[in-house]
């Protein structure tokens, strides 16, 4: 049970290229999410998917488009990579119970762009 | 979902209870108070959550007071692997929620 797997960890890219990172979760979660954190800052939510079939906008959803493959992946893209955008990308994934609706973090992506 | 005020930092002995409070004078009936940590840039790692009743698991215990307006987690035996920043939150349980707003929370540094 690797919980949720985000892959690339590490990826440098120069302005105006494109990439996806992928995450997949294994726990069988109906939600997914993707994060992004700058340096001595909180989390802030880009994208999520509640469930499968849908997606929507969190607080930060400019120069970001994703797609919720199945119930196990939910990928990040950028379409053209702005400076702005260099950060720590988290994909988290929950299910929604009696008990909550706790929220599980993979161990993020460093993307730098130059 | 409610705001949350935690101290900035606190220190702890290594081996003695580190016990973090939690502020949440606004939280409504249907919001839970959840606990999660970061250590050093890795991934937010959930540690308990709670709605009014006392709880424990295996990493901590969670006390939230009668009127829910605070809440302390309790790490019994700290270790120098606790040191890291703890984050408090309140999270409607209802459905259409799913933003987990993340504040600066507090820094726990375990001493040896």
């Amino acid at each position: 049970n690797a919980g949720v797997t985000q892959t690339p960890k590490f990826q440098v890219l120069k302005t105006g290229q494109s990439m996806t990172l992928q995450c997949a979760q294994d726990m069988n979660h109906n939600s997914m999410y993707w994060y992004r954190q700058d340096p001595g800052m909180g989390l802030r939510l880009i994208y999520y998917s509640a469930s499968e079939g849908t997606t929507d906008k969190g607080e930060v959803p400019n120069g970001y488009n994703v797609s919720r493959l199945n119930k196990r992946e939910f990928s990040l893209r950028l379409e053209s990579a702005a400076p702005s955008q260099t950060s720590v990308y988290f994909c988290a994934s929950s299910l929604r119970t009696d008990s909550g609706n706790t929220i599980y973090f993979g161990e993020g992506s460093w993307l730098t762009v130059v | 979902d409610a705001k949350t005020t935690q101290p900035t930092s606190m220190d702890c002995a290594e081996g003695r209870a580190a016990n973090l409070p939690c502020n949440h004078s606004t939280i409504s009936g249907n919001e839970y108070v959840y606990w999660y940590r970061q250590i050093h840039s890795q991934g937010p790692q959930y540690i308990i959550h709670g709605l009014k009743n006392n709880e424990t698991n295996e990493m901590a215990s969670l006390i939230i007071t009668e009127d829910r307006k605070s809440s302390t987690l309790i790490l019994p035996h700290a270790t120098l692997r606790d040191t890291a920043v703890y984050y408090c939150i309140a999270l409607f349980s209802g459905a259409g929620s799913y933003q987990l707003t993340f504040g600066k929370g507090t820094k726990l540094s375990v001493i040896p």
